[in-house]
């Protein structure tokens, strides 16, 4: 059974960081694409960053780029998010998803629960 | 610019059938796309993909009352034998060469 647990979230102030977290299991964690999807409170999925199976190529929505970095470790099948210069608006839930395929984006097929992050002072 | 469109609301009655509706955008019409379930309160779950030539391919343990359909620039989930746990929000996602996008969802209320 696949199993896409996340943790690391929390309250932060606005310009702070944080780094998430998400365990991954059930699936050959190394042969597949991985992404970051948030919801902010009330509104609907927005794409935030996906990764290639061996961490080669990393992709971000142009609301996070320069300031999140993706990244994993293949040989502790965890995916990383490491959130930097945190805005209100950075304010979610942040789901860990596993990909189709190994290379390119492509769809979510598995979800976890998500880590809420709080940006507020 | 790749978007897709989804009505906001849709209603129909328990044991009825419904249909929502997922535009894509000018240009894009080929395109494969996922839906995902999300029930209150619930981290998302995959339906199926959907190719425009209506073929699918369900996630594990999807019942046979979800099914997809295509035509031009609209992808459709079309859901069967309503029951009250299908209430929930519905997501239309696609995706490029370097981005996903999501449609803006439907919640869907089972009467």
């Amino acid at each position: 059974e696949v199993q896409l647990v996340e943790s690391g979230g929390g309250l932060v102030q606005p310009g702070g960081s944080l780094r998430l977290s998400c365990a991954a299991s059930g699936f050959t964690f190394s042969t597949y694409f991985m992404h970051w999807v948030r919801q902010a409170p009330g509104k609907g999925l927005e794409y935030v960053s996906g990764i290639s199976s061996n961490g080669g190529s990393t992709f971000y929505a142009d609301s996070v780029k320069g300031r999140f970095i993706i990244s994993r470790d293949n040989s502790k099948n965890t995916l990383y998010l490491q959130m930097g210069s945190l805005r209100v608006d950075d304010m979610a839930v942040y789901y860990c998803a596993k990909g189709d395929r190994s290379n390119g984006v492509g769809a979510t097929v598995y979800w976890g629960q998500g880590t809420l992050v709080t940006v507020s002072s | 610019q790749l978007v897709l469109t989804q009505s906001p609301s849709a209603s129909a009655s328990l044991g009825a059938s419904v249909k929502l509706t997922c535009t894509l955008s000018s240009g894009h019409s080929s395109y494969t796309i996922a839906w995902h379930q999300q029930q209150p309160e619930k981290g998302p779950r995959f339906l199926m993909k959907l190719n425009s030539d209506g073929s699918h391919s369900k996630g594990d343990g999807i019942p046979d009352r979800f099914s997809g359909s295509s035509s031009g620039a609209e992808r459709y989930l079309i859901i069967s034998s309503l029951q009250s746990e299908d209430e929930a929000d519905y997501y239309c996602q696609t995706w490029g060469t370097d981005i996903q996008v999501f449609g803006g969802g439907t919640k869907l209320t089972v009467l």
